[in-house]
């Protein structure tokens, strides 16, 4: 079974800042199968990058996906206050990582 | 409008039962595979079971296998999950979730998640 493990676990950073979100494989995971999710408080996840890189329809052109084999990337180019939540990344349409809690700085 | 929603969460007993629901509306349910996913207070998040568009496969984390069943009525375009002898454990919000698949010329793997319910709260609790 793979392992994805998220880093860092808790972000801090101030609007307008970039954030680098990182996304590890225990074992090499297509990219085609490796999605990102964003989740806020109360509310159920919503997919914002599948295909490692592909910007899901809605989701704003400041996020931006990359990555092969064990290791992915969600960038946040500029933080905007609405961005702060928790980021999951999953491959396979199974396993999640435990999550990135973007907060604001 | 293109939705899923969840019903049937509350408060249970360990070693009770309860069947979720999801009602799917706005799409052609009998065209996906549909999950189910849960996230215990405060955790992340943790898949529990998927099953095909045709309710022919279906499969489950080993933290429920034996004990959640998963199934789906596309004449009623609903989505469930029987869950029996309950623990503390699975309390939780239960969502679910619509595939999308990715196919080669072989075969198809799940993709990801395109589509999510709003969730329902079992707590599982004397």
């Amino acid at each position: 079974e793979i392992v994805l493990t998220q880093s860092p676990g808790t972000l801090s950073l101030s609007p307008g800042e970039r954030a680098t979100l990182s996304c590890r494989a225990s074992q090499s995971v297509s990219s085609t199968y490796l999605a990102w999710y964003q989740q806020k408080p109360g509310q159920a996840p919503r997919l914002l990058i599948y295909g490692a890189s592909n910007r899901a329809t809605g989701t704003p052109d400041r996020f931006s996906g990359s990555g092969s084999g064990t290791d992915f990337t969600l960038i946040i180019s500029r933080v905007e206050p609405e961005d702060f939540a928790v980021y999951y990344c999953q491959q396979y349409g199974r396993t999640f990582g435990q999550g990135t809690k973007l907060e604001i700085k | 409008q293109v939705q899923l929603v969840e019903s049937g969460g509350g408060v249970v007993q360990p070693g009770r039962s309860l069947r979720l629901s999801c009602a799917a509306s706005g799409f052609t349910f009998s065209n996906y595979d549909v999950h189910w996913v849960r996230q215990a207070p405060g955790k992340g998040l943790e898949w529990v079971a998927v099953i095909s568009y045709d309710g022919s496969n279906k499969y489950s984390a080993d933290s429920v296998k034996g004990r959640f069943t998963i199934s789906r009525d596309n004449s009623k375009n609903t989505l469930y999950l029987q869950m029996n002898s309950l623990r503390a454990e699975d309390t939780a919000v239960y969502y679910c979730a619509r595939e999308v698949r990715n196919c080669s010329s072989t075969r198809c793997y799940p993709q990801y998640f395109d589509l999510w319910g709003r969730g329902t709260l079992v707590t599982v609790s004397s």
